[in-house]
């Protein structure tokens, strides 16, 4: 089935560095999507990426959808202490799978004040 | 707005019992999504409903595993004789009417299962 690989798996920043992370797939996805989830709750989404190629912002969150469709990164600058959590990409490969959620691993981010 | 809510939060069970696990979407979504997420690990597709239909049950790990939307609104995960190996957090998604907003799943906090 299909496979998305997410690095790094965690990293340990101080608090105003930048932080960037990203996924990677065996094969070609429609939409890309950027959740952060924090300890016992639910993946909130971030940012959504439906168009190869795409560069969109949210606050200090970038994310780009590759120009091959089979990756994805998400930037994060000047991190503060909130932006702790586990983030997980996702890919829609729509078709047949649609409506399916195909996730990566999670890196972990810690930051320290 | 009301986003999605699971119920219960938290559910003990005792292995061989069965189990309910209710999801209500965001009001006026007409897909709902059921994922499984183990310790450490990143959301696994269960099953897949547009309106009252479900559409894609491959994610279900065994016939167990059981999954409704009767008014294509709520709907409910049941699981059956409850293993160990069934243990995780159990999350809802929902998703909007228009093609753009049915590639976005808005999650619930999920229920977690335990059992003993």
């Amino acid at each position: 089935g299909q496979q998305l690989n997410q690095s790094p798996q965690s990293m340990f920043i101080q608090e105003g560095e930048d932080v960037s992370m990203n996924c990677t797939s065996s094969s070609i996805f429609n939409t890309w999507l950027w959740y952060k989830q924090d300890p016992g709750e639910g993946p909130v989404l971030l940012i959504a990426l439906y168009k190869a190629g795409e560069l969109t912002s949210n606050g200090r969150l970038t994310a780009q959808f590759g120009i091959t469709r089979k990756d994805s990164f998400l930037n994060i600058s000047a991190s503060i202490p909130s932006d702790v959590g586990i983030y997980f990409c996702a890919g829609n490969a729509g078709g047949t799978s649609y409506g399916k959620l195909t996730f990566g691993q999670g890196t972990i981010l810690t930051v320290h004040p | 707005g009301a986003g999605v809510s699971q119920s219960p939060r938290y559910k003990v069970a005792k292995r061989g019992q069965d189990v309910a696990l209710r999801c209500d979407p965001i009001s006026g979504h007409v897909s709902l999504f059921w994922y499984q997420q183990a310790l450490g690990q990143g959301p696994e597709f269960l099953t897949y409903f547009q309106n009252e239909a479900q559409l894609d049950k491959s994610g279900l790990p065994s016939d167990r595993f059981f999954a409704e939307r009767p008014e294509g609104s709520v709907s409910t995960l049941k699981i059956q004789r409850t293993q160990q190996e069934d243990s995780a957090v159990y999350l809802c998604a929902s998703s909007g009417r228009t093609p753009k907003s049915q590639e976005t799943q808005y999650f619930g906090p999920g229920t977690r299962l335990l059992v003993l």
